[in-house]
C-alpha cells in the first residue's frame, strides 16, 4: 500500500514565522501536490510537482512556496505566516493520472 | 469557481437506508473520481469511472456518469454507521494533471 506521511498532525504557529509542511511518500510517485482544505470550500490546489525540482502553481499559490529536492519529499513553505493560512493542510500523491493518495492532514493553526 | 459541486451539503440517513450523493461538473472530463473522508483525517479514493463508461460498481457503492448532463452520482446501498464520512467528487478538467475537487457531502448514517 501507497503510504504519504506528513510529518506533523497539529501545529501551532505565530504569525510572521515561517513554516514548514513535510510529506514523504514510499511509492516512487511522480506527482505531488499539496492542497489546502477550508470549511464550505472544499479542497483547493496550491502547488504541484511532476518531478524532482520542478513545481507548478495551483489555484491558490500567494503566500506559500514548496521544494521538492528529492523525489519522494515535497515540502509546503509559508514564508510569513499569517492567519488567513490558519488551515487543514493535505498532501498526496500519484503516479500518472491515476487515483490521489492522501496523507492524514496537517492542522495548521496561525494565532 | 470550482468544477465540482455536491449535492446535497448534507445528508442524514437511518443505518439500512441507501445515500445517493450528486455531483455535477463543468468541462469536459476524461475520468470522475469520488473519495471519502473520515473527520479529520485524509482522503481515500473509493471509485473512479471513465467518461466511456456509465456506471460502475464496488462493493456497496455504485456510480452513474451522464457526461451529456456534466454530472455523476454516488449511491452507497444498506448503509452502516461506519459509512459516516464526507464524500467528494474530482474530476481533472480538459485532461489536465489537476484534480479539482467539490465541497463535499457530509454524510451521518444513524444507527
Amino acid at each position: 500500500d501507497v503510504k504519504v506521511t506528513q510529518s506533523s498532525r497539529y501545529l501551532v504557529k505565530r504569525t510572521g514565522e515561517k513554516v514548514f509542511l513535510e510529506c514523504v511518500q514510499d511509492m516512487d510517485h511522480e506527482n505531488m501536490f499539496w492542497y489546502r482544505q477550508d470549511p464550505g470550500l472544499g479542497l483547493r490546489l496550491i502547488y504541484f510537482s511532476y518531478d524532482v525540482k520542478m513545481k507548478e502553481k495551483g489555484d491558490i499559490p500567494e503566500g506559500y512556496s514548496v521544494s521538492r529536492e528529492k523525489k519522494e519529499r515535497f515540502s509546503l513553505i509559508l514564508e510569513s505566516a499569517s492567519t488567513n493560512q490558519t488551515s487543514m493542510y493535505l498532501c498526496a500523491s500519484r503516479v500518472d493520472s491515476s487515483p490521489l493518495h492522501f496523507g492524514n492532514g496537517t492542522r495548521l493553526t496561525v494565532t | 469557481s470550482q468544477q465540482g459541486e455536491e449535492d446535497p451539503q448534507a445528508l442524514s440517513i437511518q443505518e439500512g437506508e441507501n445515500a445517493t450523493m450528486n455531483c455535477s461538473y463543468k468541462t469536459s472530463i476524461n475520468n470522475l473520481q469520488w473519495y471519502r473522508q473520515n473527520s479529520g483525517r485524509g482522503l481515500v479514493h473509493l471509485i473512479l469511472i471513465r467518461s466511456n463508461e456509465r456506471e460502475k460498481h464496488s462493493g456497496r457503492l455504485r456510480v452513474t456518469l451522464d457526461t451529456s448532463k456534466k454530472s455523476s452520482s454516488l449511491l452507497i446501498t444498506a448503509s452502516r454507521a461506519a459509512d459516516t464520512a464526507s464524500y467528494f467528487c474530482a474530476t481533472p478538467p480538459d485532461s489536465s494533471y489537476k484534480l479539482i475537487f467539490g465541497s463535499g457531502t457530509r454524510l451521518l448514517v444513524r444507527p
